[in-house]
C-alpha cells in the first residue's frame, strides 16, 4: 500500500523550461491537494482537486496549471519555470466523509536556475 | 486571513524530558486540527486529529489537547528519545465559508540530546 506517490523526487530545470508533477494515490480518497513549502514560510495551498473532474485556485496559483486525470492522479504543470518556484512540492489527499484528514507524499524538490 | 503561530520555533531539550509544543490560531470556528512530523527532506506524516469537538487526542508518547476558546493546542510528548527529533506542524482546518481547507503554522524544530 504505497498511499500518497510523486514523481520525481528531485528535479532542476532552467528559467523557461517546463515541467510536470505527478500525484498518484492508492487510499480512494477523493479529494487531492498540491502545496508548496518555503523557508520561513510554511506550506501554501497551489491548487486542490475537491473531487474528480474539479479544480480550484488555493493561496499560490499563478503560474501553474493542474489537471484531475482520474481519481488517482493529480498533476500539477509549470508552464515557464522561473527561480521564484524553487521549492519542495507536497502533494496531499483526503477522504472528506466525518473526519477530514490529509495524507501527504515525500515531495519534489525543484531548483530553477 | 486565518493564522497558525508555532512557538518556539525551535526547541533542544535531554532525551527522557517531557515536553510540550504550543500552535494558537487566530479564528476559533475550527472544524478540526493536525499534528504532523516531518522529517529532514521527507514528507509529513500524520500524528494525531483532533476533531472540534474534542479535547485531547492520545497515541503512545504523544497527547495532543484542544481549546477552541483560547485558540490553542498542545502537543506533549513523554519521555522523549532522540528518534523523536523532526519539524513538528501544527494545521487547523477551517470550517468558515465551507472551504475546509488547512492553514499550516510554520512548525517547531525539535532536537533531542542523548
Amino acid at each position: 500500500n504505497a498511499g500518497v506517490t510523486q514523481t520525481p523526487k528531485f528535479q532542476v530545470l532552467k528559467t523557461g523550461q517546463s515541467m510536470t508533477l505527478q500525484c498518484a494515490q492508492d487510499m480512494n480518497h477523493n479529494s487531492m491537494y498540491w502545496y508548496r513549502q518555503d523557508p520561513g514560510m510554511g506550506l501554501r495551498l497551489i491548487y486542490y482537486s475537491a473531487s474528480e473532474g474539479t479544480t480550484d485556485k488555493g493561496e499560490v496559483p499563478n503560474g501553474y496549471n493542474v489537471s484531475r486525470l482520474n481519481k488517482r492522479e493529480f498533476s500539477l504543470r509549470l508552464e515557464s519555470a522561473a527561480p521564484s518556484q524553487t521549492s519542495v512540492y507536497f502533494c496531499a489527499t483526503e477522504l472528506r466523509t466525518l473526519y477530514y484528514e490529509a495524507f501527504f507524499g515525500q515531495g519534489t524538490r525543484l531548483t530553477v536556475v | 486571513k486565518q493564522e497558525v503561530t508555532q512557538i518556539p520555533a525551535a526547541l533542544s531539550v535531554p532525551e527522557g524530558e517531557n515536553l510540550v509544543l504550543n500552535c494558537s490560531f487566530t479564528d476559533s470556528a475550527i472544524y478540526n486540527l493536525q499534528w504532523f512530523r516531518q522529517d529532514p527532506g521527507k514528507g509529513l506524516t500524520s500524528l494525531l486529529l483532533i476533531q472540534s469537538s474534542q479535547r485531547e487526542q492520545t497515541s503512545g508518547r504523544l497527547n495532543a489537547s484542544l481549546d477552541k476558546s483560547s485558540g490553542r493546542s498542545t502537543l506533549y510528548i513523554a519521555a522523549s528519545q532522540p528518534g523523536d527529533s523532526a519539524t513538528y506542524l501544527c494545521a487547523v482546518r477551517y470550517s468558515g465559508a465551507g472551504s475546509y481547507q488547512l492553514t499550516f503554522g510554520k512548525g517547531t524544530k525539535l532536537s533531542v540530546i542523548p
